[in-house]
């Protein structure tokens, strides 16, 4: 069974530091997509960056790029430069993309950022 | 183009009631889910459609029900409303783009009371 483990239920970064939003995943099916979706308090999903599972080079989008170890099961969001506006909850998520494309997020991490 | 659209936004039932949530979305998507997010938490899969007349269920599927007759609408059904459906619906759609991402409607907030 698929499975989206996020450890981190809060964080706090300084303003214009790097921080690193930790996911790990559990699948046995080869071929999967992950995303990082952001939710601020006003509750809107915003998408940020995907990585399929055979791509060759970590996604980057900006001043967000996935850490993706595909050993180690892991695909870290690395956010550079914090914002306050990056003030929000990080959802990482997986899709099956050899069985109808289900897709499950993981808990979330709660990110602050301190000006 | 509206993208998803959830109606209603807001909703309270009695426990017992029944209803349904609707969804639609303009963009010719093949993919759409239905999520339940309840407070602090993240989404939970409640089911989802990879096309017209195709659905299955999620994580969390018990006291629901869906039906997918056309592409652009996926209404969610809640038979005999109990307090622990109270939650934030939200509907997402995609299709088989690169980036395989979702798109999301605004989300229903349901309360049982």
């Amino acid at each position: 069974a698929q499975k989206i483990t996020q450890t981190q239920p809060g964080m706090f970064v300084q303003e214009k530091e790097a921080v690193t939003l930790d996911c790990t995943y559990d699948t046995s099916d080869p071929s999967y997509g992950l995303f990082w979706y952001k939710q601020p308090s006003s509750g809107e999903m915003i998408f940020l960056i995907y990585q399929g599972s055979y791509d060759q080079q970590n996604a980057t989008e900006g001043r967000y790029s996935l850490n993706f170890q595909k050993a180690r099961k892991s695909a870290n969001l690395v956010i550079s430069a914090s914002q306050l506006g990056d003030s929000a909850m990080y959802f990482c998520a997986m899709r099956d993309l050899t069985s109808y494309d289900k897709v499950i997020f993981g808990p979330g991490t709660s990110l602050s950022v301190i000006p | 183009n509206a993208g998803v659209t959830q109606t209603p936004k807001f909703r309270i039932l009695k426990i017992g009631q029944s209803m349904t949530l609707q969804c639609t979305q303009d963009m010719n998507h093949n993919y759409m889910y239905w999520y339940r997010q309840d407070p602090g938490m993240g989404l939970k899969l409640i089911y989802y459609s990879v096309g017209a007349g195709i659905t299955d269920k999620g994580e969390v599927p018990n006291g629901y029900n869906v039906s997918r007759s056309t592409t652009e609408d996926f209404p969610l059904r809640l038979e005999l409303a109990a307090p622990s459906q109270t939650s934030v619906y939200f509907c997402a759609s995609s299709y088989n783009s690169p980036s395989r991402k979702l798109f999301f409607g605004s989300g229903t907030q349901l309360s049982v009371l």
